[in-house]
């Protein structure tokens, strides 16, 4: 079953923060966030594993609510760049692979 | 290295044609995926390569997809007697887990272009 993403949309100023939850109905192996521009191919953002270990990029962070099979992902202040749809993929498997069962998206839009 | 590159990027095939793309992953990456992904959604999962082995195949899909993986290196999607419902964007990752992990855990995979099939 599809994670659930929210909020659906966001628009938000230059500058401003942006807060991204991803919810699963399954338990959680592991949770991974990539962020779609317009015609382009998905790019890896963040990875949280079960257990706390976290890898991603400096200016993201994210948090793994395991108990309860969700995620956020935290973006401070937003830039330009950061327009796009953000993805989480989860793995329940627990094979740890990256077999990804996608969520509904969430379409961010900076503006000046 | 650049990336994964896919081939094409666009393919306007006629309903009932047979078509074939092509996914050529990151060099040292020995897992290898295929997703789909139409308008507005998130990417789907359709099949799963370790090396030239295919490990899991998504129960959608159907007959008409044939994955294969010669050698553990490139790999082909062939779609047989496409539908319209078959128009989407094919997307391949891959990715290669870290020898030094005591288990193989999540890495981040990485993902072509995508190819854009439309069946009309």
């Amino acid at each position: 079953q599809q994670p659930v993403q929210s909020p659906q949309a966001v628009i938000l100023r230059e500058g401003e923060d942006a807060v991204i939850n991803c919810s699963s109905s399954k338990a959680l192996y592991s949770v991974h966030w990539y962020r779609q521009k317009h015609g382009e191919a998905p790019v890896f953002l963040m990875i949280l594993l079960k257990g706390g270990e976290q890898k991603g990029h400096e200016k993201i962070s994210a948090s793994f609510n395991e108990k309860k099979q969700q995620s956020s992902l935290y973006l401070t202040a937003s830039q330009l760049s950061y327009s796009g749809t953000y993805f989480c993929g989860t793995e329940t498997s627990g094979f740890g692979n990256e077999k990804l069962t996608f969520g509904t998206g969430t379409r961010l839009t900076i503006i000046p | 290295d650049t990336g994964v590159s896919q081939d094409p990027r666009h393919k306007i095939t006629k309903r009932g044609q047979n078509v074939t793309f092509r996914c050529d992953p990151i060099s040292e990456h020995n897992r290898l995926y295929w997703y789909r992904q139409t308008l507005g959604q998130g990417p789907e999962f359709l099949t799963y390569f370790q090396n030239e082995a295919q490990l899991e195949k998504s129960r959608l899909l159907s007959d008409r997809f044939s994955a294969e993986r010669p050698k553990g290196s490139f790999s082909t999607l062939e779609i047989q007697r496409t539908e319209q419902g078959d128009s989407a964007m094919y997307l391949c990752a891959s990715s290669a887990p870290s020898p030094w992990e005591p288990m193989y855990l999540n890495t981040e995979a990485f993902f072509g272009q995508g190819t854009r099939l439309t069946v009309v």
